[in-house]
Parts: structure tokens; sequence; C-alpha cells
């Protein structure tokens, strides 16, 4: 399954399979790119950065992909589970380290067994 | 180690009133950061401390908001008198350095009638 972020703000997904949450940013002067999972009555809590050197990254199950030519980042769940349901969202980094961070508007994540 | 800690977890005041909301960040770290989601939008940066000093208060939305961390450890955020617009979700989070490494709290649900 895969949301175009800011136009689709939901996306279900069956039980393992993989999801694609996209995310347009704002500020071509920005620098560093993080993605953040918010699950019911928490925080924002961090998934994967990647800085603007960068066009992929890499962690457990999870991708970032940074296409600076049209601002756009991407989100990628591998092999999805039901504690991937949760709200994400991506937030670009104005100036220089994390001084201030703009959120995208989110995208809900719901996987079904 | 304790992570940010954020009291309290739900407020409910009426209009005219004031609240204070109070944010513990991770023992060290000398950033710290306010931010809110209000109606569903999006999460929006408000101010960030390094220490006891307001490095960046450029999303402070008016003067009914006042933010302080005096000695530099806990930081308290005063919202005098309080509006119906004010009601949302409420976030602080914390860092070491500049960068990476943003750890979100909980969040203090507000709620204006």
């Amino acid at each position: 399954g895969e949301s175009v972020g800011l136009h689709l703000p939901t996306l279900s997904v069956q039980e393992g399979d993989n999801s694609i949450i996209n995310c347009a940013y704002s500020n071509s002067a920005s620098d560093y790119f993080i993605w953040y999972k918010q699950e019911s009555g928490k925080g924002p809590q961090f998934i994967i950065d990647i800085r603007s050197n960068m066009d992929k990254r890499q962690g457990q199950r999870v991708t970032v992909l940074l296409n600076k030519t049209v601002k756009h980042l991407s989100l990628q769940i591998a092999a999805t589970q039901p504690g991937d349901s949760a709200v994400y969202f991506c937030a670009e980094n104005i100036g220089q380290g994390a001084q201030k961070l703009v959120f995208g508007q989110g995208t809900r994540l719901t996987i079904n067994p | 180690e304790a992570g940010v800690t954020q009291f309290p977890s739900h407020s409910v005041i009426e209009k005219g009133q004031t609240v204070t909301l109070r944010c513990d960040p991770i023992s060290g770290h000398d950033n710290l950061y306010w931010y809110r989601r209000v109606m569903g939008k999006e999460i929006k940066f408000l101010l960030h401390f390094v220490k006891e000093s307001k490095q960046d208060e450029s999303g402070m939305p008016n003067n009914r908001f006042l933010a302080e961390r005096t000695g530099g450890t806990y930081s308290t955020l005063k919202v005098q008198p309080a509006e119906l617009e004010d009601s949302g979700v409420y976030f602080c989070a914390s860092s070491q350095g500049q960068g990476i490494g943003y750890t979100f709290g909980s969040g203090t649900r507000l709620t204006v009638v």
C-alpha cells in the first residue's frame, strides 16, 4: 500500500505486506529529515533519519528514501505487523542541527490482520 | 535512563483560567523544545531552550504563552488566560546536542472549555 501523505492521510495494508508512506517537504535548504511514529496516548517516537547528502538509508524493516530534486521523502515498512499501526510523521529540520522541526500532516497507518 | 516526563497528562480548564504545563527533560540534555498539535493538525514548533536561555521562540503564538526554564533543568509553559483555540496536545522534547536525538515526552492534552 502507498499514500501520498498530505492528500491521503490514511493507509490500510494487510499484515505482512509492505507499506510506503510519502511526504513532500517544503524547504529546499532543509538538511536533515526524520520519520516519527506516534501511537495513541504517546509522544512521537523516532524511527529513522536521513541527512541531505544521502538518498537512502535502511534500518530494521524500514527504509527512508530522499529525493531532493522534487523535495520528496518516503518511508517504506517491510513485512508490516499489527504493532506498526500508528500515525507516521515526516519532519524536516530547519537550521543547523536539530533546532527546529517542521512536521508534515501525518499519515495514519492501519494494519489489517 | 528516564525519558522526557510531562505533567499533567491531561488538563481541562475553563476559558480565561490559567494552566501551567511542566516538562522534565532527560538528565543532561541542554536542549529543550516545546511543540503542540491543535485540532488534529500537524505538530508545530513553539520554542527552543538551550540550558536556561531561549534560543528560538518564533513559534509562540502570542503573549498569553510564557515558557521558562529556570536553572536549565525542567521547563514550564504557562497559558494565561486560556482560550478555546489553545486546546490541543503540548509536547516537550529534549536532546543532548544539536543534530540528532530528539526524544519526545508523551504530551499534555489540554482542553479549554
